[in-house]
């Protein structure tokens, strides 16, 4: 499956560097997340970007920052980490039509992550 | 927040024995979907339900949701070592239209 890219695949950084993270999507979806998984914990959603607008930020540090320059591409800018940051990072997409109904999302690869 | 419960967090089973796992809510849900994560893979979106009572079937995959919209569940019947992974039922409540509330998850093992 190609809907959605994540580079990079693996990273490994350490609490004082500044890097980020990239999704693409290819399905024309107007929505994308970014959800973190941890070992032993439920997806946690981070983001939610619809029309381009960020609609949710369910409390996130500051020390993660998000882009979402057009539909198609979102960015996570990290900076100053800390070892419990480590985890796989996911982005997704879903087409968000009118109405009250949660649609269908499309899941990248993920990004694993090691903060060192 | 809100929270949806999923059970067992983990399930070995014997090829060709059947599988459930479980997800609840203490409040009404208005959708739930169902994904499956293989090892070292990433969240693939299997079914939505949305009805009080729906179920659906992907050949040995029988989904349910509850009458009263607060649980659901997944059946598979006679597994195959190709159903090893771990299923996340996710909740869709109203008021939060664009997200998705994930269970924990069910890892299963499917023994040759």
């Amino acid at each position: 499956e190609t809907g959605v890219t994540q580079t990079p695949r693996h990273l490994v950084m350490g609490m004082t560097n500044k890097k980020s993270l990239k999704c693409e999507q290819h399905l024309g979806h107007n929505a994308m997340y970014w959800y973190k998984q941890s070992a032993k914990k439920p997806l946690e959603l981070m983001f939610v970007y619809n029309f381009k607008e960020q609609t949710e930020n369910n409390s996130v540090p500051s020390r993660f920052s998000p882009e979402c320059p057009n539909s198609s591409h979102l960015f996570l800018h990290l900076h100053t980490l800390q070892p419990e940051d480590s985890a796989l990072y996911l982005c997704a997409s879903s087409q968000d039509r009118s109405g009250s109904l949660a649609y269908e999302q499309y899941f990248g690869p993920g990004t694993r992550l090691t903060v060192t | 927040g809100q929270q949806v419960m999923q059970i067992p967090q983990y399930q070995h089973v014997q090829e060709g024995e059947d599988f459930t796992t479980y997800c609840n809510s203490s409040t009404t849900l208005s959708n739930i979907q169902w994904y499956k994560q293989r090892p070292g893979g990433h969240p693939v979106f299997l079914i939505q339900l949305v009805k009080s009572g729906e179920v659906k079937k992907q050949k040995r995959l029988t989904f349910q949701f509850g009458e009263a919209k607060k649980n659901s569940s997944l059946h598979i019947t006679a597994t195959q070592t190709t159903d090893v992974g771990t299923y996340f039922c996710a909740a869709g409540y109203s008021g939060s239209a664009r997200q998705l509330t994930f269970g924990s998850g069910t890892q299963l093992t499917v023994l040759p």
